[in-house]
């Protein structure tokens, strides 16, 4: 009954390798997100979707890589992952097309340690 | 720009005691504002939100905020804290990020600890 989950929950990896995140959402909204939350708990927007369309698409360096097959996921890929990659990546999603009301619904987040 | 300021980034109550967590927002048009908390290792989840339908708006959890525009703050209080309100709680305002799009831009967050 997850509405927003998402895969794996913890992520312990060297620096340099390459990795994904996924996310998958049971709510039929149209708009999905990725957030990254550093140790700081400072939360930042990194990417919206709707309906598969990239509509925000932040200040994130190239190796971040998202990716919707269909508007029910959002994946996540990372290329030579860094120290500073270390955070909790949360994914959310929205019923309409991201407006400004909108409530998000949050996932339980991933946490990445990059070593 | 629109962003949210929220003051105090850690707050400490005793149980059964007044909750007041601080949030101001600069904005130059009417905001769209938002409070979530995050319990411990999980995501964030919607205690309410202010679309100017009314400025006193009441959330989940007994959680309640009241949109001033004279002081621009959307202050969160709880009138008796339990123990399970400990959480980090986020401030947000909604911003333009480009055409019809919108994103939520957040406060730094505050943790509230609930003493017994």
């Amino acid at each position: 009954d997850t509405a927003v989950s998402q895969t794996p929950k913890y992520l312990v990896t060297q620096m340099g390798n390459d990795k994904s995140i996924k996310c998958e959402q049971n709510l039929g909204h149209d708009t999905m997100y990725w957030y990254k939350q550093d140790s700081k708990k400072f939360l930042k927007i990194m990417f919206s979707y709707n309906n598969k369309e990239l509509i925000i698409n932040e200040t994130v360096p190239n190796r971040f890589s998202p990716k919707s097959p269909d508007k029910a996921h959002l994946n996540l890929h990372i290329n030579s992952l860094e120290l500073g990659d270390s955070a909790v990546y949360f994914c959310a999603s929205s019923q309409g097309s991201g407006a400004h009301q909108e409530t998000q619904y949050f996932g339980p987040g991933t946490r990445l340690l990059v070593l | 720009a629109q962003s949210v300021t929220q003051l105090g980034s850690h707050v400490s109550v005793s149980e059964g005691a007044l909750v007041l967590l601080r949030c101001n927002y600069s904005s130059s048009v009417p905001p769209y504002l938002f409070w979530y908390v995050q319990y411990p290792n999980q995501g964030l989840q919607l205690l309410l939100k202010y679309t100017s339908a009314a400025t006193l708006v009441k959330g989940i959890n007994g959680f309640e905020a009241e949109f001033k525009k004279s002081e621009t703050s959307f202050h969160l209080t709880k009138p008796s804290a339990h123990m399970s309100d400990a959480a980090e709680y986020f401030c947000a305002v909604s911003r333009n990020s480009g055409g019809s799009n919108y994103k939520l831009t957040f406060g730094k967050g505050t943790l509230l600890t609930v003493n017994p």
